[in-house]
C-alpha cells in the first residue's frame, strides 16, 4: 500500500483564489511528521508547511495551511489568494519513526501539477 | 551560502559508463540522503546515511552504491549505467535534532543514452 497519496493529478484554480489539494497517508507509527514542498518548474524542492502528528493546532505559514484530519489520515494544502507564481507541483511527504533510532526519511507522494489561471 | 550543494547539474552518461554525483553539506548535518525523481513522479529513496561511516539502503538502492567518509560528503556511484538510471538526482541533509529542517540540494539531471 502507499504510505501517500495524492489523487489529483493536475489541479486548476483562478488567480486570486482558494485551492485545496489532497493528501491521505498510511502509518502505524504514533509519532510522524507530514509536508508539503512546491517545485516550480526550476526544479529545485521548496519547503512549504510541516505537521507534526502531536500538533494540536493546525499548522499555518503565510498563505499556506494545512487541513489536518489525523482520524481521516488526512492532510490537505490549502493554498489562500493563489498567484501565478504558485503554479508548480506541489508534493506531500511523510517522515515516521520518531519513536525510535530510525532513518527518518521522508516518503513522497506523486505529486499535483497546479496551475493558476489569470 | 550554508546548503547542499550538488555537482553536476547536469551528465549526460553512455550505456555502461560510470560516474560519480557529488553531494557535499556544511551545516554538520548527520543525516544525508540520496532521492531520484522520474518524470512526472515524486522522490523516491536511494540511500541514506546516519552519519559518518554508517550508510543503508532505501527503496531503489539497485545499480547504486554510497559511501560516508566524512559528515560533509555523500557521493552517489552509479556503475554500469542503464537507461532506467535517467533520473533527476537530489541530494537532502537533516540535523539530528529537527523534526523538520531538511535541507535539498538543486538536483543533478542525468540522462543515460
Amino acid at each position: 500500500a502507499q504510505k501517500i497519496t495524492q489523487t489529483q493529478p493536475g489541479m486548476f484554480v483562478q488567480e486570486k483564489e482558494a485551492v485545496t489539494l489532497d493528501c491521505t497517508y498510511d502509518t502505524s507509527d504514533p509519532s510522524y511528521g507530514l509536508f508539503w514542498y512546491k517545485q516550480p518548474s526550476s526544479g529545485e524542492m521548496i519547503f512549504l508547511i510541516y505537521q507534526g502528528s502531536y500538533d494540536q493546532q493546525n499548522a499555518t505559514e503565510g498563505r499556506y495551511s494545512l487541513n489536518f484530519q489525523k482520524a481521516r489520515k488526512s492532510a490537505n494544502l490549502v493554498i489562500s489568494a493563489s498567484q501565478l507564481g504558485d503554479s508548480a507541483m506541489y508534493f506531500c511527504a511523510m517522515r515516521e519513526g520518531d519513536s525510535g533510532a530510525g532513518s527518518y526519511q521522508l516518503t513522497f507522494g506523486k505529486g499535483t501539477k497546479l496551475s493558476v489561471i489569470p | 551560502n550554508a546548503g547542499v550543494t550538488q555537482t553536476p547539474k547536469f551528465r549526460i552518461l553512455k550505456i555502461g559508463q560510470s560516474m560519480t554525483l557529488q553531494c557535499a553539506q556544511d551545516m554538520n548535518h548527520n543525516y544525508m540522503y540520496w532521492y531520484r525523481q522520474d518524470p512526472g513522479m515524486g522522490l523516491k529513496l536511494i540511500y541514506y546515511s546516519v552519519g559518518a561511516g554508517i550508510t543503508d539502503k532505501g527503496e531503489v538502492p539497485n545499480g547504486y552504491n554510497v559511501s560516508r567518509s566524512t559528515t560533509e560528503d555523500f557521493p552517489l556511484r552509479l556503475e554500469l549505467a542503464a537507461p532506467s538510471q535517467t533520473s533527476v538526482y537530489f541530494c537532502a541533509s537533516r540535523a539530528g535534532d529537527s523534526h523538520y529542517g531538511y535541507t535539498f540540494g538543486s538536483g543533478t539531471r542525468l540522462t543515460v543514452v
